[in-house]
């Protein structure tokens, strides 16, 4: 089975502070995604990556930055927290062959007060 | 451009009913489609896909789905619903653009009344 995991399925952090999100997954995906999930607006794509290196931006990009030294991990970074960013964010990864179809980790909730 | 439509926010169901989600898509290319659960504070499971072959798709926990290319559609069913399926469900669809990342319905939020 594919396993996805992230580093904290909650968070609470001040506005201001850079927080950094991980991602794992065990199953030599080429893809990897982050999501934000927020009630009534479904799931937006902030970046993926199909490569180690490799970055491209999404849907809402803005505040955020990400980082891929490796190809089992992708880390999403809020550079300076804003309460705005409160939300559930979502990492999937996917293989480059198939029919690409993603697979989740639980989740991080995270606050920002 | 692609996209994906679940009309419906909201369904409730009485347990032991048949269950449908809808779902309907906009694709330029073949339609490959999914279905996913999320229960409360988890992450999306994969359900099941549709990418060639019959209409009629199998996948997790007894759930299926009925490919429909002349309507566009894509519809989740169960023939008996458990209260254990009470869930959001969101449908998504491969673009064949760029990345060939998936495209995420809003989601619909179903409620198995005992």
């Amino acid at each position: 089975d594919v396993k996805v995991t992230q580093s904290s399925r909650y968070l609470v952090k001040r506005t201001g502070e850079k927080v950094f999100l991980e991602c794992v997954q065990d199953m030599d995906h080429e893809n990897m995604f982050w999501y934000r999930q927020d009630p009534g607006l479904g799931l937006r794509l902030i970046y993926f990556s199909y490569d180690v290196k490799m970055k491209e931006k999404g849907d809402i990009p803005e505040g955020y930055s990400v980082s891929r030294e490796k190809k089992e991990r992708f880390s999403l970074i809020l550079e300076s927290a804003s309460t705005n960013q409160t939300s559930m964010y979502l990492c999937a990864s996917s293989s480059r062959t198939g029919a690409y179809e993603q697979y989740f980790g639980p989740g991080t909730r995270l606050t920002v007060t | 451009a692609q996209s994906v439509a679940q009309p419906e926010d909201q369904v409730n169901v009485a347990e032991g009913n048949p269950l449908t989600v809808k779902c309907t898509y906009s694709v330029s290319g073949n339609p490959y489609l999914f279905w996913y659960v999320q229960y409360p504070n988890r992450g999306l499971q994969f359900l099941l896909k549709y990418i060639t072959g019959d209409n009629l798709v199998k996948g997790s926990y007894g759930f299926e789905a009925e490919f429909n290319k002349s309507q566009t559609s894509f519809h989740l069913k169960k023939p008996s619903a458990l209260v254990s399926d009470s869930a959001l469900y969101f449908c998504a669809v491969r673009e064949w653009t760029g990345a060939n990342n998936l495209f995420f319905g809003t989601g619909t939020r179903l409620t198995v009344i005992p």
